[in-house]
């Protein structure tokens, strides 16, 4: 069975702070690895990884693929009380199969 | 472009009454997704559905639970006689096809369902 296995499954963190968020995955013929940021309503799409080793940035977040150790990180710097989410990690094989996501890392960030 | 499109944003029901939840997709989207969310966990999926055919309903309990996704008008997520274990966020999410690439789901707001 296809699985997503996130870490650390909370975390706080004061503003300023640099967090790493770890995901690992099992899915059979995989192609491709997505994390979204889940406030209080719909998750919503941060970044699509396809390719290992080329990281995909966006403003203070970032993201790389190791499809050799079978696992993503999601880097947030100087963090703001604004990043406070649950941040979901999702695995993909062809097409539009469904994702199997994780259970997600809730980030808090105090002031 | 309205997003992917929930309703109703809360449901409550007794147990044994039935819930109905609604989703429309993004325009432009034919292929539409249902997970169901539980406190600290991640989305499970449920079934997805692409316009008057069921894809993929292995995440779907074979009882009480069915879903359509017709011609005309939104997908449908039924449940019948529930329980208070469906107590959940359910989420719709849809995608435009694309061959052989994943898609980015995009998500409605949730339903949140309360059964007493």
């Amino acid at each position: 069975e296809d699985k997503v296995v996130q870490s650390p499954l909370s975390l706080v963190v004061h503003e300023g702070d640099t967090v790493t968020l770890n995901c690992s995955y099992e899915v059979t013929n995989f192609r491709s690895l997505l994390w979204y940021k889940q406030e209080k309503k719909a998750p919503t799409f941060l970044f699509m990884l396809t390719s290992s080793g080329i990281e995909k940035k966006s403003g203070r977040l970032s993201s790389i693929l190791d499809k050799k150790e079978l696992s993503s990180i999601l880097n947030i710097t100087a963090t703001q009380t604004g990043d406070s989410a649950i941040y979901l990690c999702a695995g993909g094989n062809s097409g539009n199969t469904p994702l199997v996501f994780g259970k997600g890392t809730r980030l808090s960030v105090i002031a | 472009n309205a997003g992917v499109m929930q309703n109703p944003r809360h449901l409550v029901r007794r147990r044994g009454q039935e819930a109905r939840l609604r989703c429309s997709p993004m325009k432009g989207h034919s292929h539409v997704y249902w997970y169901r969310q539980l406190p600290e966990e991640g989305l499970k999926f449920m079934v997805y559905l692409q316009k008057e055919n069921i894809i993929d309903e292995s995440g779907m309990p074979k009882e009480r639970f069915s879903a359509e996704f017709p011609k005309e008008g939104p997908s449908i997520l039924r449940i019948q006689q529930v329980v208070r274990g469906d107590s959940a966020a359910y989420f719709c999410a849809s995608s435009p096809y694309t061959g052989t690439e994943n898609s980015p789901l995009h998500f409605g707001n949730g339903t949140r369902l309360t059964v007493t």
